[in-house]
């Protein structure tokens, strides 16, 4: 299976912080990565499709980067509402996920 | 407005068999994909399986096959995941969702299976 790591696991911002989040594959896997968001108790919220297209609906605040082996999600101006455990997955061979990062309050 | 509706809890002893089930409502079911994802206590997310309403077409990630059943009732818009053998590490959450081109939209709200004897 491709693994996803991402980094940091943690990271602590505050409010209005610009925050990036980083998801690295074991293999080539081009653009074939999806972000998400995770509250506590709560189910996933697609964010980002194919490494960088805006899920609709999702703020603009929002955006993803990356090709082949190295990927990156970006928030500019934290909001409450962000604070929350973010996964990439990928889904160029079985779809595995990686394994989250979580971005607390200052 | 679209939602996919889990089955409730459940506890099940080691070697039994457990049967999730997943309402869809507010859009064409058998346009999208149905992924079934769970999640481990204090772990990240495993991809089990995928199936299509449109005509039954299954995937599933190796570890799994043999062992989960992915099945459909389009007549009333219901995804179903029947998991066998269970396992004490089958303690997990578990949850359908909506899924087209690879990705997963909308997401159920997750039903708790614990395995404990």
């Amino acid at each position: 299976d491709i693994q996803l790591t991402q980094s940091p696991s943690s990271l602590s911002a505050s409010l209005g912080d610009r925050v990036t989040i980083t998801c690295q594959a074991s293999e080539d896997i081009i653009i074939s990565l999806n972000w998400y968001q995770q509250h506590p108790g709560k189910a996933p919220k697609l964010l980002i499709h194919d490494a960088s297209s805006l899920e609709t609906g999702v703020p603009s605040r929002f955006s993803g980067s990356g090709s082949g082996t190295h990927f990156s999600l970006t928030i500019t101006s934290l909001q409450p509402e962000d604070f929350a455990t973010y996964f990439c997955q990928q889904y160029e061979d079985v779809f595995t996920f990686g394994g989250g990062t979580k971005v607390e309050i200052k | 407005q679209v939602q996919l509706v889990q089955s409730g809890a459940e506890v099940k002893k080691p070697g039994a068999s457990v049967k999730v089930s997943c309402k869809a409502s507010g859009y064409d079911f058998t346009t999208y994909g149905v992924a079934w994802v769970r999640q481990a206590p204090g772990q990240g997310f495993e991809w089990m399986g995928w199936i299509s309403p449109y005509d039954g077409a299954t995937k599933f990630r190796q570890k799994f096959q043999g062992r989960v059943t992915l099945t459909i009732e389009t007549s009333t818009t219901t995804a179903y995941m029947e998991l066998r053998n269970l396992k004490s590490d089958d303690t997990a959450v578990y949850f359908c969702a909506r899924d087209l081109d690879f990705r997963s939209d909308v997401w159920g709200q997750g039903t708790t299976v614990i395995v404990s004897s």
